[in-house]
């Protein structure tokens, strides 16, 4: 059973940039979350996708925007990277009904680097 | 707004030392409690939660309780293995998102 995938694992950008990074839930699971990871901090929430909608944001600026795709899947995009957006990106998945339906399960990240 | 605050760390223990991590929690009604675990090089895991006021999670020899009087959900073990070296994060579902501590890294000496 294939836990949570995210690609790629690492991205060196420069300030201006674009990114887009890409995630797979869980097997069986229909709702993804993104989040950003500060060194040293605990995980910042960004947004929730589910049914291919945006679900709930949290504090982030409209350059960071989301996708979630007919299988599930999700992207992240990030537009006019600046140098405080370097961060690990996690992406989350979960059912959004059932007993489990509170447990995020987690991918590896995404560590971005702005120059 | 809901929030959660975590012991600073990094805690240092002995083999076999008993482990009290402290979080607390501030939030409207009676949010779901977790704790996670993020190993060195390693994505964040599971590894317990409490959904209403006096559940106990448990898992690998952790345990927390939803302590609802004092706002608390304390992560305790009786006896840590060098291999439970790893950052902690306390956290609250908050309508559909997570809401995470700062973390506590704990570093156990053999």
């Amino acid at each position: 059973d294939a836990g949570v995938t995210q690609s790629p694992t690492h991205l060196i950008k420069t300030r201006g940039q674009q990114v887009t990074l890409r995630c797979s839930p869980k097997s069986g699971h229909d709702t993804v979350s993104w989040y950003q990871q500060a060194l040293g901090q605990g995980p910042q929430f960004i947004f929730q996708y589910y049914e291919e909608e945006e679900r709930q944001r949290g504090n982030f600026p409209d350059r960071f925007s989301g996708h979630q795709f007919p299988n599930y899947s999700s992207e992240l995009n990030v537009n006019a990277l600046l140098l405080g957006d370097s961060a690990l990106y996690l992406c989350a998945s979960s059912l959004r009904l059932g007993p489990s339906y509170n447990e995020q399960f987690f991918g590896p990240g995404t560590r971005l680097t702005v120059l | 707004g809901n929030s959660v605050t975590q012991m600073e760390g990094p805690v240092t223990l002995s083999e076999e030392a008993f482990l009290t991590i402290n979080c607390t929690y501030t939030a409207t009604g009676y949010p779901s409690l977790f704790w996670y675990v993020q190993y060195p090089g390693e994505g964040l895991q599971l590894l317990l939660k409490a959904t209403k006021a006096d559940d106990k999670g448990s898992n690998k020899g952790f345990e927390a309780t939803y302590r609802k009087e004092t706002t608390s959900f304390h992560l305790e073990k009786g006896s840590v293995q060098v291999s439970d070296s790893a950052v902690y994060f306390c956290a609250l579902k908050s309508n559909y998102q997570l809401i995470w501590g700062a973390g506590t890294k704990l570093i156990i000496k053999p």
